[in-house]
């Protein structure tokens, strides 16, 4: 069965380092997500892209995060610098069109120390 | 303002015994409801949607309603196999192109 990969799956760094996340999605599918979960709330969109297109980032912290899909298959978020607040679950997901259900990948576990 | 809220916040339940849980929206435009389940450290897993009123989705011991303001996950006779965090989530007419708004989850406990 076919299933969204991320890594790493755990990763700790101290406040003001830099960090990047992995995500290679269902082959085929042409939308990809990247949320942010923290522990006790639901997941919260970060970046939509459509093939290597970003089509939502309106909830994307731009002055320190950026995210890419340069070949429109896996995509990597990146945080520079990682902030206290930004320990949470991240967590990519992945569809074969817009409007269609999102598979999620296992995320990864962020802690900032 | 488009919010989905999931009550209660945790449920604990003996083996067998059944209940529901509930999920409000208020949103413009409902285009679909997602209930997934997530285990603890892991990403969600898809379980059921549901696009208009009165529909209804079963799963084995879990059954998922739709009415126009909210919806409800009935579990049945749960085992403690059924221990996690269950999410509701709304696409709707005002939102990005596939974007989901979600709940804050109802963390469900089943004890043998």
């Amino acid at each position: 069965e076919a299933e969204v990969a991320q890594s790493p799956r755990y990763k700790i760094t101290e406040k003001s380092q830099a960090v990047a996340f992995w995500c290679d999605p269902i082959s085929g599918h042409a939308t990809l997500y990247w949320y942010r979960q923290i522990l006790g709330q639901g997941p919260e969109l970060l970046v939509q892209f459509q093939d290597e297109s970003v089509v939502d980032d309106s909830q994307l912290p731009k002055d320190r995060f950026s995210a890419e899909r340069l070949k429109g298959v896996d995509s990597t978020l990146k945080i520079q610098p990682a902030e206290l607040g930004d320990s949470a679950m991240y967590l990519c997901a992945s569809s074969p069109d817009t409007g269609v259900l999102q598979y999620f990948g296992p995320g990864t576990r962020l802690t900032v120390l | 303002e488009d919010q989905v809220t999931q009550s209660p916040e945790a449920l604990r339940l003996q083996e067998g015994e059944s209940s529901s849980l509930n999920c409000s929206y208020t949103v413009s435009g409902l285009r679909g409801l997602f209930w997934y389940r997530q285990d603890p450290g892991k990403g969600p897993e898809f379980l059921f949607t549901l696009y208009s009123a009165g529909e209804e989705k079963e799963k084995e011991r879990l059954k998922a309603t739709l009415t126009k303001k909210e919806s409800f996950l009935h579990i049945t006779a749960p085992k403690p196999e059924d221990s996690a965090t269950y999410l509701c989530a709304v696409r709707h007419y005002g939102g990005s192109q596939g974007n989901l708004i979600f709940g804050k989850g109802t963390k469900l406990s089943v004890k043998p």
